[in-house]
């Protein structure tokens, strides 16, 4: 069966940087994308970008250009969210989910990833 | 960019009755190969999204058929027949004709029990 597991919570200081992992299996990775969603608490939810598994290509939200790298590991079926000079309110649940070819939708999520920032 | 507006904010339902939740798209949602790409999903509390529906009206496998999605072009409904307790959660809906560049959420509708 498919499934996403993510890296645990994390707690990151205003101004650095979290890396957040999302491993998939029960599927073929490289057939899939992934997009990366967050949740701020008690908010609605946020797409933040999207990477091909195939050939690593991305487009990232307009707020985020600048402060996401989104990359794979095809070899492990791990794709990677990394954010970079965080702020009190990239404080969030994290998501991956995968996207059909086409990318138009997402159909599986990962169990989600709390990110703390906080002073 | 495409804007989704979903309707009402909050849905208290008595169980056993209908609820309905809206959701309308600041552009047309017909790609041009024909397809309409909206989906819905449910959030439980605590727990991570899961799709419901794709292509406006195709259920998920599992999903039980008590849920229902309709519309066209920039209106589209989300029916669950007969609510029951475990349908308690935020309800979303996503584009993703507009893709690339991005796919777009609705702000939610929160179901709950009278």
């Amino acid at each position: 069966q498919v499934q996403l597991v993510q890296s645990g919570a994390e707690v990151k200081k205003p101004g650095a940087s979290v890396k957040v992992s999302c491993k998939a299996s029960g599927y073929t990775f490289t057939s899939y994308g992934i997009s990366w969603v967050r949740q701020a608490p008690g908010q609605g939810l946020e797409w933040m970008g999207w990477i091909s598994a195939y050939n690593g290509n991305t487009n990232y939200a307009q707020k985020l250009q600048g402060r996401v790298t989104m990359t794979t590991d095809t070899s492990t079926s791990t794709a990677y969210m990394e954010l970079r000079s965080l702020r009190s309110d990239d404080t969030a649940v994290y998501y991956c989910a995968r996207n059909p070819r086409g990318g138009e939708t997402v159909d599986y999520w990962g169990q989600g990833t709390l990110v703390t920032v906080s002073s | 960019d495409v804007v989704m507006t979903q309707s009402p904010l909050s849905l208290p339902v008595t169980l056993g009755q209908p609820a309905s939740i809206s959701c309308r798209s600041s552009q047309s949602l017909v790609y041009s190969d024909g397809n309409t790409y909206l989906n819905w999903f449910q959030q439980r509390p605590g727990q991570s999204p899961r799709r419901l529906i794709y292509k406006v009206s195709n259920r998920d496998s599992g999903v039980p058929d008590r849920f229902s999605g309709s519309g066209s072009g920039t209106d589209f409904t989300l029916k669950i027949s007969r609510v029951e307790a475990e349908d308690v959660g935020v309800y979303y809906c996503m584009q993703g004709t507009h893709w690339p560049p991005r796919l777009t959420f609705g702000g939610g509708t929160k179901v709950e029990i009278k």
